[in-house]
């Protein structure tokens, strides 16, 4: 069974701490992504990573950055949180087929940045 | 550029009652993916159904329908008898042309249905 899982289901930090959100799937895909949930906005595309090591901005990086030394972990990284990056991450995977690949979803992790 | 729209931001029906869900989608290009996705209370998106811009014809799954239409780019859902399980926030979300593994999503439905 396909499984990704997310390390924290809630999260709450201080405004200027760095956080660290991490993501882990076990279907040995290559594609990972972060995305960012927020009402009336949808989910919106913060990072992807196609290896380990590589990674592609989104459509929303300011503020974020990811790490991927190994294949099934992915991080996401607020080096100085601020309210406004208050909201629902969720992590994704895939693997490369170049049909339109289905993600696979963790369960999301809701951060609170006071 | 690729767009997405679920124009609905809320739905409400009674269950057993039939419950269609709109998405129109944007893009230039001839070669794209639609997906659906379900995001129960649990917070997990779930995939319900891919179709690729070549592939017209409509699909029924159990209670669940889908009807794409290119002529009017749209890839609508249907709930037929819904049951309050259906209860979820759903995602229409299009590929990147350049990147089918890049999605767009929609801003979501969220469906309520109440005994």
């Amino acid at each position: 069974d396909v499984k990704v899982t997310q390390s924290s289901r809630y999260l709450v930090k201080r405004t200027g701490e760095k956080v660290f959100l991490e993501c882990v799937q076990d279907m040995d895909h290559e594609n990972m992504f972060w995305y960012r949930q927020d009402p009336g906005l949808g989910l919106r595309l913060i990072y992807f990573s196609y290896d380990v090591k590589m990674k592609e901005k989104g459509d929303i990086p300011e503020g974020y950055s990811v790490s991927r030394e190994k294949k099934e972990r992915f991080s996401l990284i607020l080096e100085s949180a601020s309210t406004n990056q208050t909201s629902m991450y969720l992590c994704a995977s895939s693997s490369p087929t170049g049909q339109g690949d289905i993600q696979y979803f963790g369960a999301g992790t809701r951060l609170s940045v006071l | 550029a690729q767009k997405v729209t679920q124009a609905q931001t809320e739905i409400s029906v009674v269950e057993k009652e039939d419950v269609t869900l709109d998405c129109v989608y944007e893009t230039r290009d001839t070669t794209y993916y639609l997906f659906w996705y379900k995001q129960p209370p649990s917070g997990e998106l779930v995939f319900l159904i891919r179709r690729n811009s070549f592939d017209e014809q409509n699909e029924i799954s159990g209670r669940y329908s889908w009807n794409f239409q290119k002529s009017t780019s749209s890839f609508n859902f249907t709930i037929t008898a819904s049951q309050v399980v259906d209860s979820a926030v759903y995602f229409c979300a299009l590929s990147d042309p350049y990147n089918f593994n890049k999605f767009y999503f929609g801003s979501g439905t969220k469906l309520n249905v109440k005994p």
